[in-house]
């Protein structure tokens, strides 16, 4: 399986925006970035996904490099909310991959400073 | 509408006590999925089915741990006996898996403390 690389941690104050990278220099052609996040004592939550093309939903935005080697999620106004650990994850779906679980990695820790 | 509902919240046993967690899934999702998270890592797959079958247990340690998923719904993971690096988050979620992919929703997981 292609694996991710990001930040242990980062840090952000609040109302501006976040820009949380990861890189995936092993990706192959059929495999979708997915990112999930940890807010303290609780499950992980999905937050966003994409192949090619940049993404954005009610809650970010998905930035993917032409190349795909590598992605951004961007949280437009942070709030002391977002504070959590954020997971970019690869799921291939040329294949049965996609339907196995989630392989998670360290993550990036955000905090966000008031 | 309601999301993965997971019980006990928190539970504190010996070593070699057996325990049980409990997970019900959202309506209607026919994957689910048993995590287990140890502190300040990522959760890691011990068990998935896809409605009652188990189509993933390669990393459930089966001398100690069971799972089953009756009627497709609800579902219950055992350890006994319990051990002192059983000690973990273990989480559940579920997904309508419909063709190659699927997003996963999380309940708020099981904190077990193995004394």
């Amino acid at each position: 399986d292609a694996k991710t690389t990001q930040p242990n941690s980062m840090e952000s104050n609040e109302e501006e925006p976040v820009h949380l990278p990861c890189n995936h220099s092993t990706i192959s052609g059929t495999d979708y970035i997915h990112w999930y996040r940890q807010l303290p004592s609780q499950g992980p939550e999905y937050v966003i996904h994409g192949l090619t093309s940049n993404v954005n939903n009610r809650m970010a935005s998905l930035a993917i490099a032409e190349d795909r080697k590598s992605s951004t999620l961007i949280l437009h106004r942070a709030t002391l909310r977002d504070a959590a650990v954020y997971y970019c994850i690869l799921r291939d779906v040329g294949g049965d991959t996609g339907r196995r679980a989630l392989t998670f990695g360290s993550g990036t820790r955000l905090q966000v400073q008031p | 509408e309601a999301g993965v509902v997971q019980s006990p919240r928190y539970k504190i046993i010996e070593k070699k006590q057996p325990v049980a967690f409990w997970c019900n899934p959202i309506s209607g999702h026919n994957t689910l999925y048993w995590y287990r998270q140890n502190l300040g890592q990522g959760p890691e797959l011990l068990i998935r089915y896809e409605n009652e079958e188990a189509v993933d247990d390669s990393q459930l340690p089966k001398d100690r741990f069971s799972a089953e998923r009756l009627k497709g719904v609800d579902s219950t993971l055992k350890i006994q006996p319990a051990e002192l690096g059983d000690s973990a988050v273990y989480l559940c979620a579920s997904s309508f898996l419909a063709g190659t992919t699927d997003t996963q929703y999380f309940g708020p997981g099981t904190r077990l403390t193995v004394l």
